[in-house]
């Protein structure tokens, strides 16, 4: 079936340094979505990218889609300890499909 | 706040017995989704509801059900309970559409122990 692949499981950085977890689908995507759970919270939707090759950016998390829209990539410039949780991309091919995260921990 | 409320927070309860999950979605959204997540594991995807009617299946058990009634909220019944039900079983809503592609709003998730 569908499978969105999501790569590393963990991550541990010590604060200051970037961090980036890739996502990789076997197939064409529609969309890519991203959510990011903190530890003892709930996903919450941080970013959608629909063209390819599209890059968006939210202050220090950069977001790219592939172009041939099978990856994408969440980029961490900087890390603080707020960025620690889990972060999910999703992929779309009309059922939306979440890889199994990458968790972040930062060391202060 | 996502705007999507699920009851109870917490629910203990032993081997074989039955719990009901409940989930109100954000004001207007149709959709409802229910998923699973076991310790340090992913979204497990349940199943979805879009108006009333079921929309989509995933890994649900046989011993889980669910239904969305005419006011939009949702119950996820778990029944002859296994310890391995123990998680956290989020509930999920989007807006009109119906597609799965839809930008999720989550929940804060109902913990359940299985003893």
């Amino acid at each position: 079936g569908q499978q969105v692949m999501q790569i590393p499981q963990y991550q541990h950085v010590q604060e200051g340094e970037d961090f980036t977890t890739y996502c990789n689908s076997s197939t064409t995507l529609s969309n890519i979505q991203w959510y990011k759970q903190r530890p003892g919270g709930h996903p919450v939707f941080l970013i959608q990218l629909v063209k390819s090759g599209e890059v968006k950016k939210q202050k220090r998390l950069t977001f790219q889609f592939g172009e041939a829209k099978k990856n994408s990539s969440l980029h961490i410039t900087a890390t603080q300890t707020t960025d620690v949780g889990t972060y999910f991309c999703a992929g779309s091919q009309g059922n939306l499909i979440f890889g199994k995260g990458t968790k972040l921990s930062v060391k202060p | 706040d996502s705007g999507v409320t699920q009851t109870p927070k917490h629910l203990i309860t032993a081997t074989g017995q039955r719990v009901t999950l409940r989930c109100s979605p954000r004001s207007g959204d149709l959709s409802v989704y229910w998923y699973q997540q076991s310790l340090d594991q992913g979204l497990q995807f349940l199943i979805q509801y879009y108006n009333g009617e079921e929309r989509a299946k995933g890994n649900i058990l046989e011993r889980f059900s669910a239904q969305q009634f005419p006011d939009l909220h949702s119950e996820l019944n778990l029944s002859s309970l296994e310890l391995g039900d123990s998680a956290l079983y989020f509930c999920a809503s989007s807006a009109p559409g119906g597609h799965r592609s839809d930008t999720q709003y989550f929940g804060p998730g109902t913990r359940l122990t299985v003893l």
